[in-house]
């Protein structure tokens, strides 16, 4: 799977957008852009995925851009609920008999979320 | 809750001894994978089963082995532990091992003294 940088942290406030950052520059055609989350002492959980077209879903919106070598995660208004490691990953698609599926999800370091209240 | 139930959620042993993880998939997902969590490792995928037949293989040791059974549920058996694989064991179930999200459990901590 291709690589992903993420800043270690960021810290927002609550109630305000925050925009998460994610470089993939070597990124194939291939590759889908996914994002999860692990809050505090629980398992990663699915937030979001796309290609080359923005996304939107009840959690969150995903930006790519137009050259996809990067992407934004998208919390309208972030809730103390958030707070989490957020990890943006690739996945490529791979071509099996019978159809197509993902490569493994594989998790990098992620960028850990502080909302303040 | 994500509808993965993993057990036991904590188990503390001995260096050289040998534990069983157990997972149980969200109803009508047949894929199954496991994930192991440490601090200076991060989460790394260690295998994936689909239907009772291994699929994709990661950083899983000689000294670990799974299996998915006929009704879906999967166990990770670990053996000769050594204090490094102390860690967080997550298992993630999906609905058919090729497309859309996984789904997480809560994991099972283990810890080797």
């Amino acid at each position: 799977d291709a690589k992903t940088t993420q800043p270690n942290s960021m810290e927002s406030n609550e109630e305000e957008p925050v925009h998460l950052p994610c470089n993939h520059s070597t990124i194939s055609g291939t590759d889908y852009i996914h994002w999860y989350r692990q809050l505090p002492s629980q398992g990663p959980e699915y937030v979001i995925h796309g290609l080359t077209s923005n996304v939107n879903n009840r959690m969150a919106s995903l930006a790519i851009a137009e050259d996809r070598k990067s992407s934004t995660l998208i919390l309208h208004r972030a809730t103390l609920r958030d707070a989490a490691v957020y990890y943006c990953i690739l996945r490529d698609l791979i071509s099996r008999a019978g159809g197509t599926s993902y490569g493994k999800l594989t998790f990098g370091q992620g960028t850990i979320l502080t909302v303040h209240p | 809750d994500s509808g993965v139930t993993q057990t036991p959620k904590h188990l503390i042993t001995a260096t050289g001894q040998r534990v069983t993880l157990r997972c149980s998939p969200r109803s009508g997902d047949l894929s199954v994978y496991w994930y192991q969590q440490s601090l200076d490792q991060g989460l790394q995928f260690l295998i994936q089963y689909y239907n009772g037949e291994e699929r994709a293989k990661g950083n899983i040791l000689e000294r670990f082995s799974a299996q998915q059974f006929p009704d879906l549920h999967s166990e990770l058996n670990l053996s000769s532990l050594e204090l490094g694989d102390s860690a967080l064991y997550f298992c993630a179930s999906s609905v058919d091992g090729f497309t859309g999200e996984l789904f997480f459990g809560e994991g099972s901590r283990l810890t080797v003294l």
